[in-house]
């Protein structure tokens, strides 16, 4: 079945407690993105990769790092979890470079930091 | 950059009624206007899209409008039916092509 596969589904950790969110599409999409949700901000695009080795940032992309070592994964690390991160995250993947087609969506995963 | 209203942020609608969602973008060369919906607790998925070289695109009871001079596009749902209910995203593509701008959602919600 194609699809994007996050994991964990929903983490609580303690404010500067490294982590990573770990991302996986079995489509073979070059493209790929991390959002956040956050009640009445929509999705806002923390960082995306256009294809292997080459990663950029979006619009908030401030505590985050990710690496795009393999077209297969795209991992979310926050080296130094604060509470102001605690949301919903999402990663997504297209077909092509760039952002001109469907995105397929993680099913998400829930973070707190406490 | 490209910025993206979306309103209204709640909508109620009776089972069988019609319902619009409306966007403005900022960005004039934007040419891609995505719309997506979220059922609870999974990840949005893209239900219609248009172009800037159409003005309408419509698939079943979903609809999408393009205006490119205002430059506001609208979802208008027909028939409303139960499964309907959803939080629904409007989006728009950013000029330089590498992302998706999204806006802030509509949760909408059918009355039976």
């Amino acid at each position: 079945e194609a699809q994007v596969t996050q994991n964990p589904r929903y983490l609580i950790t303690v404010t500067g407690k490294k982590l990573t969110v770990t991302c996986s599409q079995n489509m073979n999409h070059e493209y790929m993105s991390w959002y956040r949700q956050d009640p009445g901000l929509g999705l806002r695009q923390i960082y995306y990769s256009m294809n292997v080795e080459v990663t950029d940032k979006g619009d908030v992309p401030e505590g985050y790092k990710v690496s795009r070592k393999e077209k297969r994964n795209f991992p979310l690390i926050l080296e130094s979890p604060s509470p102001n991160q605690t949301s919903l995250y999402f990663c997504a993947s297209s077909p092509r470079q760039g952002a001109r087609t469907e995105a397929f969506f993680g099913q998400g995963t829930r973070l707190t930091v406490v | 950059g490209e910025n993206v209203e979306q309103h209204p942020s709640t909508l109620s609608v009776q089972e069988g009624d019609s319902a619009v969602i409306k966007c403005t973008y900022s960005d004039s060369a934007s040419n891609y206007f995505p719309w997506y919906k979220q059922e609870l607790g999974k990840g949005p998925q893209l239900i219609i899209d248009i172009r800037s070289n159409v003005g309408e695109k419509k698939d079943q009871r979903i609809a999408v409008t393009l205006n490119k001079t205002a430059k506001h596009f609208s979802l208008h749902i027909t028939e409303t039916q139960p499964e309907d209910s959803a939080v629904y995203f409007c989006a728009a593509l950013d000029s330089s092509a590498s992302k998706i701008i999204f806006g802030s959602g509509t949760r909408l919600s059918i009355r039976p």
